[in-house]
């Protein structure tokens, strides 16, 4: 059982498109990092949130950290090819210092 | 900023066959590096970390072992390898300052056949 559950595992969408991955837990975190994985690659970072209700933007991507700090989204506006890849979140919980917990991650696919 | 190199990129091996899987990083000292594992579907599972030369934790029982020779090296080992050991892995570096962030190597696709 995952301790962070990340939903939907696959989403396919029309470049132009908006999207929302999700990202739960029963648990609460200090932090909380997304990252995008390409294939044959290692994830990379793309944000972290620390603060309950916290709203971060990148470009196009919207992340938010949920106001208990158990949960997060990430929005895609406008989606475009480049942004297919596998979204990854992480948690860091405040007795695990130094350790993350990732979810299984969700596949987006963004066709022209 | 730091760099963390992995390799080989891919690898098939024979069951029964020895692993050695090279980590190093640059740009940075004393640092706190991971080894996962990422199977499909199922995430990151955290096989080891170290917090420095000689200093090594294990997460989960498995035919697995590491080693830190170096501040900056990290290997994952095995003396013979299982169909089951077939993944990708992952070295990391985790910065630790506030909160903690981690970076990847490239990975390594590993096939047991």
């Amino acid at each position: 059982t995952q301790l962070l559950e990340q939903s939907p595992q696959f989403l396919s969408i029309q470049e132009g498109e908006n999207l929302t991955v999700y990202c739960n837990s029963s648990s609460v975190f200090s932090s909380l990092q997304w990252y995008r994985q390409e294939p044959g690659e290692g994830p990379v970072l793309l944000v972290t949130v620390v603060t309950g209700g916290e709203v971060k933007k990148l470009k196009r991507l919207t992340f938010q950290f949920g106001d208990a700090r158990k949960d997060s989204s990430l929005h895609i506006t406008a989606a475009q090819p480049g942004d297919t890849g596998l979204y990854l979140c992480a948690g860091e919980q405040t007795d695990s210092w130094g350790k993350l917990q990732f979810g299984a991650g969700t596949q987006v696919v963004v066709t022209p | 900023s730091q760099t963390i190199h992995q390799w080989p990129a891919t690898l098939v091996q024979p069951v029964g066959s020895p692993l050695s899987l090279e980590c190093t990083v640059e740009g940075t000292s004393n640092p706190n590096l991971y080894w996962y594992r990422q199977a499909a579907g199922r995430g990151l599972q955290l096989l080891f970390y170290s917090v420095g030369i000689g200093q090594i934790s294990s997460e989960v029982p498995q035919n697995l072992s590491a080693s830190r020779p170096q501040d900056r090296q990290f290997i994952l080992s095995s003396k013979k390898l299982l169909l089951s050991d077939s993944g990708f892995y992952l070295c990391a570096y985790h910065r630790q300052q506030m909160n903690t962030e981690a970076f990847f190597g490239q990975g390594t696709r590993l096939t047991v056949v």
